[in-house]
């Protein structure tokens, strides 16, 4: 089956560097792709997303970039803190489905050292 | 407050046992969806429900059955509990036309 991965499971980054996180995914149908943060102890939170029209999208210190010819995605993280340490996921919706299931991937650990 | 929550947050049974696993949201949400987590996997979808009247088997339903009491509310029941259903359980919730999911805290169960 088609599914969503990502590269690296752990990212080591220090401080005040920038970070990126990778994601692929397979399937070609998915049109909304969304990214979640969880640190340890609590439940994913939403960082930021993007839909199949765009390639490009910015948020507070993140921005997700979308390649659609090669089925990437990443998520830049401006200067990194040590708050943003945690495990990042990504997640893309099923357009196949009569609704958006999200499919998620393993994730992977971002730690910041100082 | 937060806008949604889980009972227990942690959870220690016996196989065999039957337990329940409750959520509850504030955010009007008419969507909400049960997973559970293992360490180095993703998500995956246990049951999920558009509203009061809909109860839909996600892709790891086997074992688990859900109750719907009202919009604010959905449970999650592990019939007889065995030691793979140890796990992280997360509910999450979404607005009817909307793919973003908003997650819970999280329930950590420990099936000996």
């Amino acid at each position: 089956g088609e599914s969503v991965g990502l590269h690296l499971p752990t990212l080591s980054v220090q401080e005040g560097d920038n970070s990126i996180i990778n994601c692929a995914y397979s399937n070609s149908a998915s049109d909304y792709f969304i990214w979640y943060k969880q640190e340890s102890g609590k439940g994913p939170q939403f960082i930021i997303d993007i839909r199949s029209n765009m390639d490009k999208r910015q948020g507070q210190r993140v921005t997700v970039l979308l390649n659609k010819t090669v089925k990437h995605l990443s998520l830049q993280i401006a200067a990194t803190q040590p708050g943003d340490s945690a495990v990042y996921f990504c997640a893309e919706n099923w357009a196949t489905d009569s609704w958006g299931k999200l499919q998620f991937g393993a994730g992977t650990q971002v730690v910041v050292t100082p | 407050d937060a806008d949604v929550t889980q009972t227990p947050r942690n959870r220690i049974t016996k196989t065999g046992k039957r337990i329940m696993l409750e959520c509850s949201q504030t955010k009007g949400h008419d969507r909400m969806y049960w997973y559970r987590q293992d360490p180095g996997l993703g998500l995956r979808l246990i049951y999920y429900s558009f509203d009061v009247k809909d109860i839909n088997k996600g892709e790891i339903s086997d074992g688990y059955s859900v109750s719907r009491q009202a919009q604010a509310k959905f449970s999650l029941s592990l019939e007889s509990a065995i030691p793979n259903q140890t796990a992280l359980y997360f509910c999450a919730t979404s607005e009817a036309s909307q793919e973003t999911q908003y997650f819970g805290p999280g329930t950590r169960l420990l099936v000996l």
